[in-house]
């Protein structure tokens, strides 16, 4: 199974702060069509997963520009600019190229 | 708009089995293959496997083989889930996620919290 390193655990930042995450995969997640299948998933307290970006960039319909994702093969990093409130909960990667499906373990991003 | 709605919370006991459902709407049902993931308290999300509704092709997580059946009704636009030979290891919520067009899980159900316990 594809192993998603996910750091860090856990973030605390003031509103207005930006910040980063980081997955890395334990193979490359280039699929034989050529594309990427590295989602972004944020978990807000109490509620489901929700799709934030997918093909590792590309932003769904209505999360803000704030968010941004990069990287390529094995490497991943989500950064949200300008934190808000809003953006507390646990961010989670997703690997859709090899099968099973995994996850990375999370990240907690709190407000100070 | 596309909804996946869930069945309640479910309290079963040790070696029992239990059926959820996932009752999709707001799109062609037999068009989008169907995900299951598991999220145990306090941990992360583990795929189990998925189910395509248009010829009832399942696709299972080895790790859940055995453990988990997943079938789909398409007259009611229903997906199941049966989870057999329950432990207190199987106590979690479950949701369903439905697989878009850009290869990655666009909408999920609420999830559904089951508690194996005697």
């Amino acid at each position: 199974d594809v192993v998603m390193t996910q750091t860090p655990p856990s973030l605390s930042v003031a509103i207005g702060q930006s910040v980063s995450i980081s997955c890395k995969s334990s193979q490359s997640l280039v699929a034989s069509d050529k594309n990427t299948y590295l989602n972004w998933l944020l978990q807000s307290p109490g509620r489901s997963p929700k799709r934030l970006i997918y093909q590792v960039s590309k932003l769904d319909s209505g999360v803000p520009d704030r968010f941004s994702g990069s990287g390529s093969e094995k490497d991943f990093t989500l950064k949200i600019s300008r934190v808000e409130a809003e953006d507390l909960g646990v961010y989670y990667c997703l690997q859709g190229t090899h099968l099973p499906f995994t996850f990375g373990s999370g990240t907690k991003l709190e407000i100070k | 708009q596309v909804q996946l709605q869930q069945s309640g919370t479910e309290l079963v006991k040790p070696a029992s089995s239990v059926k959820i459902s996932c009752k999709a709407s707001g799109y062609t049902f037999t068009s989008n293959y169907m995900h299951w993931i598991r999220q145990q308290p306090g941990n992360g999300l583990e795929w189990i496997g998925w189910i395509y509704p248009g010829n009832g092709n399942t696709k299972y997580n080895q790790k859940f083989d055995g453990k988990a059946t997943l079938t789909a009704d398409k007259s009611s636009s229903t997906a199941y889930m049966q989870l057999s030979s329950l432990t207190s290891e199987d106590s979690a919520v479950y949701f369903c996620a439905r697989l878009g067009a850009r290869a990655s899980f666009d909408y999920w159900g609420q999830g559904v919290m089951v508690t194996v316990s005697s």
